[in-house]
């Protein structure tokens, strides 16, 4: 199975601050990783498929990039709405695999 | 995409069979495949496995040949059943659409419904 792996675990931070979240493949999966975002008793919700593709009605403030092994989530103005969980997702292949979750929490 | 809700019993004893459906509204279920994921009660996430609405479906290895995904006859829901369950089963179960399209990944996923496994 491909293993994620994101960090920080969890992070405080600022309305207004610009946040970064890391996820790492353990083998190079191209740009097959999506991010999701979910809410205290809500579903994930999609963000961003194919390493850097916004899903439609996501607000422009969310971004991401990379390839192979390394990827990043970047939100770039913090709003009250973003506090929430956000995983990273493999799907280059079976089983699908999540990173273990980054919890933004309020300052 | 449609929207999709989740029922069945909310608590499964030890050793016995935890059944679901996913009603599909609002889209067609035809030329889609269809997944079930689960979370553990303050845990991450678990995808469980899929199936195509023709009725093929790929697995997790990790259920052991435990899980059976299908498409109900009704052909506007699927089903999960997992037997043998035990107390490490008890999760929030979530039925996703899965979107495969060159990229993959999970579309809309209903809401979710918590499964606890206890005698």
């Amino acid at each position: 199975d491909i293993q994620m792996s994101q960090s920080p675990s969890s992070l405080s931070a600022s309305i207004g601050d610009r946040v970064t979240i890391t996820c790492r493949a353990s083998q190079n999966i191209k740009t097959y990783l999506n991010w999701y975002q979910q809410k205290p008793g809500g579903a994930p919700k999609l963000l961003i498929y194919a390493a850097s593709s916004l899903q439609s009605g996501v607000p422009l403030r969310f971004s991401a990039s990379g390839s192979g092994t390394d990827f990043t989530l970047t939100i770039s103005s913090l709003q009250p709405e973003d506090f929430a969980t956000y995983y990273c997702q493999q799907s280059y292949n079976t089983p699908f695999t999540f990173g273990q979750g980054t919890k933004v929490e309020i300052k | 995409q449609g929207q999709l809700q989740e029922s069945g019993p909310r608590v499964v004893k030890p050793s016995e069979t935890l059944s679901l459906i996913c009603n599909v509204s609002g889209g067609s279920i035809g030329s889609h495949y269809w997944s079930w994921l689960r979370q553990a009660p303050g845990k991450g996430l678990e995808w469980l496995g899929h199936t195509y609405y023709s009725g093929s479906t790929t697995y997790n290895p990790s259920l052991n040949s435990r899980l059976t995904i299908a498409v109900e006859s009704s052909k506007t829901q699927f089903s999960l059943k997992l037997i043998s369950v035990t107390p490490a089963d008890t999760a929030i179960y979530y039925c996703a659409h899965y979107i495969a399209r060159g990229y993959n990944y999970f579309g809309p996923w209903g809401q979710g419904i918590l499964v606890t496994v206890s005698s």
